[in-house]
């Protein structure tokens, strides 16, 4: 158990809905990352968030958006669902602000399945 | 731009025999390099990495992994397969934006493992 918590595990939709993924990082980890896995493009960055701040952005698309609480848990929002956001979303954590040599803890991830 | 090549989506062994995974990155300034596991419906485990120093890393599990400047690799290694290591492996490199170290990671290799 890494102590990254994703809900939900799964999650099935239809085209054009918007769904919202959230994720609460380990506890005292201050960054979360969001990742897309999927078989054609592999694990993909979208977006870094580093105590409530945004630090970093990837290849996240504009339907996409993504927000940290004060809390530290963070949420991201998926908008205008194509059959090709299909995929498993990861969130991680980790302690830093993003380090060079920083070790990230993955959650298990949300599957999404937009039909 | 940094970025990490594995080589072969998927490697097969027998049971006690060597495991070898290959990567190679691509980086113009001095790598930190990392290899993940991540076992069937699981998220992603850190099982080594290099930053600076010792070329030879080791890791959870048995695992380690050579860095090699000259050939711009850094391959995984395990000498006795064990039917538990059955996996995707993920090789990545960080790579800076914005304010972050931003782990990129590479396709993966499925290790399968045969009795």
């Amino acid at each position: 158990d890494s102590g990254v918590t994703q809900t939900p595990k799964h999650l099935i939709t239809a085209t054009g809905q918007r769904v919202t993924l959230r994720c609460s990082p380990r506890s005292g980890d201050l960054s979360v990352y969001w990742y897309q896995q999927s078989l054609d493009q592999g694990l993909q960055f979208l977006i870094h968030y580093y105590n409530g701040e945004e630090r970093a952005k990837g290849n996240i698309l504009e339907r996409f958006s993504a927000q940290q609480f004060p809390d530290l848990h963070s949420e991201l929002n998926l908008s205008s669902l194509e059959l090709g956001d299909s995929a498993l979303y990861f969130c991680a954590s980790s302690v830093g602000s993003g380090a060079p040599t920083g070790e990230l803890f993955f959650g298990e991830g949300s599957r999404l399945t937009v039909l | 731009a940094q970025s990490v090549t594995q080589l072969g989506s998927h490697v097969s062994v027998s049971e006690g025999a060597l495991v070898l995974l290959r990567c190679n990155y691509s980086s113009s300034v001095p790598p930190y390099l990392f290899w993940y596991v991540q076992y069937p419906n699981q998220g992603l485990q850190l099982l080594l990495k290099y930053t600076t120093g010792a070329t030879l890393v080791k890791g959870i599990n048995g695992f380690e992994a050579e860095f090699k400047k000259s050939e711009t690799s850094f391959h995984l290694t395990k000498p006795s397969a064990h039917m538990s290591d059955a996996a995707e492996y993920f090789c990545a490199v960080s790579f800076a934006s914005g304010g972050s170290y931003i782990p990129t990671f590479g396709r993966g290799t499925s290790l399968i493992v045969h009795p």
